[in-house]
């Protein structure tokens, strides 16, 4: 079955400095993996997706992660955080239909703060 | 092009009452599937529908839960005889027709359903 762990509820990081959002995935084949931001009380904004293409994912707003098969990992990351960058974000892992991608499954959540 | 539109975005009942949630899919989109987010805790699927049919809903409750996706207008997604643990939001995304590995899901600004 697949699953996503979000390895923290909560990070903090001051402007500017560099940001990383961890996320493990759990998934019986090559999987499509996606990090969706949550922006208070907004719907959900799709920040990037890996979809068994080029390891290393650039997204908007400067976020991109890295696949890691040997570590089953999809970490989350931006050089540079930004006020604008506080906001829920979602790690997700797709069950697909004969291939397609389909139902999501979502991780936990990390709430990310943005201190001045 | 519109987004996925849902409405209403606020909706207050009384336990015991009918709640009645629409979505609007992007046009040209005939895949539906509606989310459960209840508080402090991420997304959680319910139930995909393609027109005129459900695909999967194994996330749905068993009782009081129903969607549907008629061949003219909007997903409904209806919870009868509503009690206080059903207050939650309710977000509905769509996606494009066709297998497609990694086809985006447009998310909706949810639904946030508030049971007195």
């Amino acid at each position: 079955a697949q699953s996503v762990t979000q390895l923290d509820s909560h990070v903090s990081v001051s402007e500017g400095t560099p940001v990383l959002l961890r996320c493990n995935y759990s998934s019986s084949y090559s999987p499509s993996l996606f990090w969706y931001v949550q922006h208070p009380n907004k719907g959900l904004q799709l920040l990037l997706k890996y979809t068994s293409a080029a390891t290393l994912v650039k997204g908007i707003n400067g976020f991109e992660a890295e696949f890691k098969k040997s570590e089953t990992s999809f970490h989350l990351t931006k050089p540079s955080a930004h006020m604008s960058d506080a906001a829920e974000y979602f790690c997700v892992v797709s069950v697909g239909y004969g291939g397609a991608t389909n139902k999501l499954i979502f991780g936990t959540g990390t709430l990310l703060a943005v201190q001045p | 092009n519109a987004g996925v539109m849902q409405n209403p975005r606020h909706l207050v009942r009384r336990r015991g009452q009918e709640a009645r949630l629409r979505c609007s899919p992007m046009k040209g989109h005939s895949h539906v599937y509606w989310y459960r987010q209840l508080p402090e805790e991420g997304l959680k699927f319910m139930v995909y529908l393609q027109k005129e049919n459900i695909i999967d809903e194994s996330g749905m409750p068993k009782e009081r839960f129903s969607a549907e996706f008629p061949k003219e207008g909007p997903s409904i997604l209806r919870i009868q005889q509503v009690v206080r643990g059903d207050s939650a939001a309710y977000f509905c995304a769509s996606s494009l027709p066709g297998l497609a590995k990694g086809n985006e899901q447009f998310f909706g600004p949810g639904t946030r359903l508030t049971v007195l």
